[in-house]
């Protein structure tokens, strides 16, 4: 059964860098035609996409982040990551990790891992 | 981007009671809709996939219905634990984007 585990420091001062770390078990992200995401939910709030990977190494960031964004592999520890630059308090959120397969939706998810910005 | 507009944002329902929520895109997103389920402190979990395509484990009183750009989600008899917060999702292109989410509150 696959199973995924967001990990990462919950507290991030403004300005720096947010990096968490997406465990996979139960399968391999470098198993072809798989997406692998990243999405985020402010305190109280709704969705919000990051990014995604694809098995192919193609990525994809949404436009109102993607400047300040960056999801990578490590095919070796079966684990992918993600970096958010400059994080601000808009920033604090629960960060969710997922793998989507084509036509499909997003499943399954990490358990969330909350990231706190601030000083 | 594509937007996806959810209602209603809340509703009260009693076990047993049908529960429908709608999901309107901002255009064709060809099927390619998702519904989720979260229950508080939790991951969302998958429903419904494809529009209409129940995920696995998922109970039979699920179901999604298209007419257009308008989406459908139904609970045919409404259980305890189905009260949650319940979101709909396009993945036709990016960046996906999801609707606002309906909390199902008990009456």
């Amino acid at each position: 059964q696959l199973q995924l585990r967001e990990s990462g420091p919950g507290l991030v001062k403004p300005s720096e860098t947010l990096s968490l770390t997406c465990t996979v078990s139960g399968g391999s992200i470098s198993s072809g035609g798989y997406y692998w995401g990243w999405i985020r939910q402010p305190p109280g709030k709704g969705l919000d996409w990051i990014g995604t990977l694809h098995s192919s190494g193609s990525t994809f960031y949404n436009p109102s982040l993607k400047s300040r964004v960056t999801i990578s592999a490590d095919t070796s520890k079966n684990q992918f990551s993600l970096k958010v630059t400059s994080v601000s308090a808009a920033d604090t959120a629960v960060y969710y990790c997922g793998r989507r397969a084509y036509g499909i939706a997003f499943d399954p998810w990490g358990q969330g891992t909350l990231v706190t910005v601030s000083s | 981007d594509i937007q996806m507009t959810q209602s209603p944002s809340s509703l009260s329902a009693s076990i047993g009671d049908r529960v429908t929520i709608t999901c309107r895109a901002s255009q064709d997103i060809a099927g390619w809709l998702a519904w989720y389920q979260q229950k508080p402190e939790k991951a969302p979990r998958s429903l419904i996939y494809a529009a209409s395509t129940l995920q696995s484990g998922v109970p039979s009183r699920f179901s999604g219905t298209t007419s257009g750009t308008d989406f459908t989600l139904t609970i045919s008899s409404l259980q305890p634990e189905d009260f949650a917060t319940y979101y709909c999702q396009q993945y036709n292109s990016y960046p996906l984007t999801f609707g606002g989410g309906t909390k199902v509150e008990i009456k």
